[in-house]
């Protein structure tokens, strides 16, 4: 199983700030990963496929970078409305897996 | 607009069974792969298991496997999750996914807001 470790676990920023969450794969997982958000009480939402690519509709604010086993998301500058929980995700082999996820908050 | 409304949660017994309903709306349904991921309270993301758009493959997590078992109904746009002896753990909130594309990616874009699933006694 793969295993994807994200972190920081929390990260603490202001709006206006650049955001950079990590998540790192127990073995290669090529470019095959993606990123989700998540707010309270709301479902998961599709930012970020295949690595790199934004998903529809998603602010260009948004961006993913890396392959093999080293992934970063980040958000050149935070909106109130950034504040979530997010998760990445890997396809590259069954069965599907998820990180912990990486809580950013208000600071 | 692609609409995924889970029904079917409630609370259950440890050992007993639960079949949760994922009605699908604002797509062909059976164009699409579809998934069932799950969220402990408090706790991350899950995948659970997956079925092609045909209904003739399918994946499951090894911690349901021969427990839970997802089959779709193309022609009542609805996908389903059989959950037989259940446990504990397995206590979470299951959302249903739809596939981005046609072509499965394993990528799930849009999520249902899940139903609720408690297994005590």
């Amino acid at each position: 199983e793969v295993v994807l470790t994200q972190s920081p676990a929390t990260l603490s920023l202001s709006p206006g700030e650049r955001a950079t969450v990590s998540c790192r794969a127990s073995q290669s997982v090529s470019s095959y990963l993606a990123w989700y958000q998540q707010k309270p009480g709301q479902a998961p939402r599709l930012l970020i496929y295949d690595a790199s690519n934004r998903a529809t509709g998603i602010p260009a604010r948004f961006s993913g970078s890396g392959s093999g086993t080293d992934f970063t998301l980040t958000i050149s500058s935070l909106e109130p409305e950034d504040f979530a929980v997010y998760y990445c995700q890997q396809r590259r082999n069954w069965p599907l897996t998820f990180g912990g996820g990486t809580k950013v908050e208000i600071k | 607009e692609v609409q995924l409304v889970e029904s079917g949660g409630g609370l259950v017994q440890p050992g007993g069974s639960l079949r949760l309903s994922c009605a699908a709306s604002g797509f062909t349904f059976s164009s699409y792969a579809m998934t069932w991921v799950r969220q402990a309270p408090g706790k991350g993301l899950e995948w659970v298991s997956t079925i092609s758009g045909s209904g003739g493959n399918t994946n499951y997590a090894d911690s349901v496997k021969g427990r839970f078992t997802i089959s779709r109904d193309n022609s009542k746009n609805t996908l389903y999750l059989q959950m037989d002896s259940l446990r504990a753990e397995d206590t979470a909130l299951y959302s249903c996914a739809k596939d981005r594309t046609t072509v499965t990616t394993y990528w799930f874009d849009p999520w249902g807001q899940g139903t609720p699933v408690t297994v005590s006694s």
